[in-house]
């Protein structure tokens, strides 16, 4: 089944420490977002890629990059976690912004 | 800035209730709504969907109503089932280029047998 798959699940990293989270999609969307949604509380756009047009959220941390080398994958680079990072990061993706939202299962964070 | 809301946070209902899940949004230029079901550590799960052109749209056990007089979006369940228990978050995208899909606060549905 065509899907957003992301890797890890769980993903525990120590304060400071870089941390690359990965998503890739079998639904040839052409717009792959990264979502932070910490515990009780909806989903937060990160930032989100247009075919390869990055397009960040003004509110979005210094702190948070990310990559998209091809239409297939996106990665979330963190590249100091603070305790305050720790979160579910969800990737998404869509056809233009037109529809076929589809979720991934989700990387569980931990910072220790 | 603009946002969608949900006025309540927790519902719980009895099961073969029907739930009605309430969602307020204050962007009048929004075009496309969604609502999603999220359980316990996975993640949003697509339930419904519905454009600025219709009122109603029906699923299976599921119908979205749409009032833009008010602003107002709810998420109607037939039968409540167990099954349903989740966390429910209306999103919108406003109608905007370049404007990505946004997610109100969620209310947790609880049901009991």
């Amino acid at each position: 089944d065509a899907m957003v798959i992301q890797n890890p699940r769980y993903q525990v990293t120590q304060f400071g420490k870089p941390v690359t989270l990965s998503c890739s999609q079998t639904l040839n969307h052409n717009v792959m977002y990264w979502y932070q949604q910490k515990s009780s509380q909806a989903p937060k756009l990160l930032f989100h890629y247009y075919d390869k047009d990055f397009n960040n959220e003004a509110d979005t941390p210094d702190n948070f990059q990310s990559r998209r080398p091809n239409t297939s994958f996106c990665f979330l680079d963190i590249r100091s976690p603070g305790l305050g990072d720790a979160a579910m990061y969800l990737c998404a993706t869509s056809r233009d912004y037109a529809g076929g939202y589809t979720f991934g299962s989700g990387t569980r964070l931990t910072v220790v | 800035g603009e946002s969608v809301g949900l006025h309540l946070p927790t519902l719980s209902v009895q099961e073969g209730d029907n739930s009605i899940i309430n969602c307020a949004y204050s962007n009048s230029a929004s075009d496309y709504f969604i609502w999603y079901k999220q359980e316990s550590g996975k993640g949003p799960q697509f339930i419904i969907d519905i454009r600025s052109n219709m009122d109603k749209r029906q699923g299976q056990r599921v119908t979205v109503l749409l009032n833009k007089t008010v602003k107002h979006l709810s998420l109607q369940i037939a039968a409540t089932q167990p099954g349903d228990s989740a966390v429910y978050f209306c999103a919108e995208i406003p109608n905007q280029a370049g404007t990505a899909l946004i997610f109100g606060k969620g209310t947790t549905l609880s049901v009991s047998s």
